[in-house]
């Protein structure tokens, strides 16, 4: 079945450090690939999306490239800021859309100053 | 504008006792899901219901049980509260038409059961 297995945390990182957050995926046909933020004590938020193979989702400087070859999409940021920590979740919509949304266990970010 | 509002914020009970969270959705979206988020961080999916019908009822006890008046609410009743109930609890919604799967996420209710 479709699945998503994500980089255990937690990472500390300096500020201004560089973020690689892994997420590869099982999915049957063409998934759509999300990233979630979770901020302390607050709900989840969608960070960025891509919807087919080489798509790349950004936002707020994170970015993530659809990679159909490695079944990869993994999160990176040039830049963290002491801001940025949180939860990361990386998630696929499998074949009924929406319906069925597959999240990972979640990757802890604490970045420090 | 709350776009995906849940009450209440905290939930705090004893063992045994029967409880409602409720969630509102000003998206105009068709489907509304509930997430119950373990103390590790693990989001699963518990009910999903379009247009006020169940679609989606993964393995949970029959103790929890989803209400929806309308497509715009989803609410959560629990019955005999066990302490393995303690989690966060997650609304959120879509719309039918974005065939993309993106989900919009309430602020959560956290549960406590003593």
């Amino acid at each position: 079945g479709d699945s998503v297995t994500q980089m255990e945390g937690p990472v500390t990182l300096s500020e201004e450090a560089f973020l690689t957050i892994n997420c590869t995926y099982t999915a049957t046909g063409y998934p759509s690939l999300f990233w979630y933020v979770q901020y302390p004590g607050e709900g989840l938020q969608l960070l960025l999306k891509a919807t087919k193979a080489d798509d790349k989702g950004s936002n707020k400087g994170f970015e993530a490239t659809y990679r159909k070859e490695t079944t990869s999409f993994h999160l990176e940021k040039g830049s963290v800021q002491v801001s940025d920590s949180a939860v990361y979740f990386c998630a696929l919509s499998g074949r009924t859309g929406a319906n069925n949304l597959f999240f990972g266990t979640g990757t802890r970010l604490t970045v420090i100053p | 504008d709350t776009a995906v509002s849940q009450t209440p914020k905290y939930l705090v009970t004893q063992m045994g006792n029967d409880k409602s969270i409720k969630c509102e959705q000003n998206l105009g979206h068709d489907t509304m899901y509930w997430y119950k988020q373990d103390s590790k961080k693990f989001l699963k999916i518990m009910f999903s219901y379009n247009n006020k019908e169940l679609i989606i009822n993964e393995t949970v006890p029959n103790r929890f049980s989803p209400k929806s008046p309308d497509k715009a609410h989803l609410n959560l009743h629990i019955n005999s509260l066990e302490l393995g109930d303690s989690a966060v609890y997650f609304c959120a919604s879509s719309q039918d038409g974005d065939r993309f799967g993106t989900q919009y996420f309430g602020p959560g209710t956290r549960l406590l059961v003593l």
